[in-house]
């Protein structure tokens, strides 16, 4: 069965820093991965996606993410945080063989948190 | 990018009434449609799949007579929690894939259904 695990509730970062935010999946197959990222009462804004190509993904708000597949994982990063980055961000994956139509699998979300 | 709104954006009801949501693609052709419910600071939790002009596919554990879903044209897509009570509060998503977006899911903004 496809699974996606976010294995941090929470990361604090201070403004200026790097920040990662990590995802880990399992698929079989070739995984369609992305990230969302939610602001509180809103509905979710596409970060990025990995399909095929290239194993690392530069998507909105200079968010990049690195694709592996010997560890299976599809960690979130940025090389300097912004406080407005603060809020919550979903790894999610897609079966391939669903085709168009199909599922999105999400991780339990993470929240992000940029102090000045 | 494709654009995806909900209406409404905000809803307060008594126990016992009937809610509509409307879900629509504003600038392309969405063949499918999802249902997602979202407990605060929790991850998503897929209701339905929508296919237009088919009956929706229902995950494991939803009432299918208590959210009831229409698909009937390729803009539009709603969903009717029936006889609400109190434990059927919770923030509504939807999102939409079509229009030649391949491989990505647009979400909606949400609705914020309360039930007293």
């Amino acid at each position: 069965a496809q699974s996606v695990a976010q294995p941090e509730d929470q990361v604090n970062v201070a403004e200026g820093n790097p920040l990662t935010v990590k995802c880990t999946y399992s698929v079989s197959g070739n995984p369609y991965l992305f990230w969302y990222v939610q602001y509180p009462n809103r509905g979710l804004q596409f970060l990025l996606k990995y399909i095929t190509g290239d194993n690392l993904v530069k998507g909105s708000y200079g968010f990049e993410a690195e694709f592996n597949k010997s560890q299976t994982s599809f960690h979130l990063k940025k090389p300097s945080a912004l406080v407005s980055d603060s809020a919550l961000y979903f790894c999610a994956v897609r079966d391939p063989t669903t085709g168009q139509g199909g599922k999105l699998i999400f991780g339990q979300g993470t929240e992000l948190s940029v102090k000045p | 990018g494709a654009v995806v709104s909900q209406h409404p954006s905000r809803v307060i009801c008594k126990s016992g009434t009937s809610v509509k949501i409307e879900c629509r693609s504003l600038d392309f052709q969405a063949t499918t449609m999802f249902w997602y419910r979202q407990f605060p600071k929790q991850s998503l939790m897929l209701m339905a799949t929508s296919n237009e002009g088919s009956k929706a596919t229902y995950e494991q554990g939803v009432e299918k007579d208590k959210f009831l879903i229409n698909h009937a044209s390729l803009t539009l897509s709603t969903l009717t929690v029936t006889s609400a009570h109190p434990e059927d509060s919770s923030f509504y998503i939807c999102s939409a894939v079509g229009g030649g977006y391949y491989n990505e899911q647009f979400f909606g903004p949400g609705t914020r259904l309360t039930v007293l």
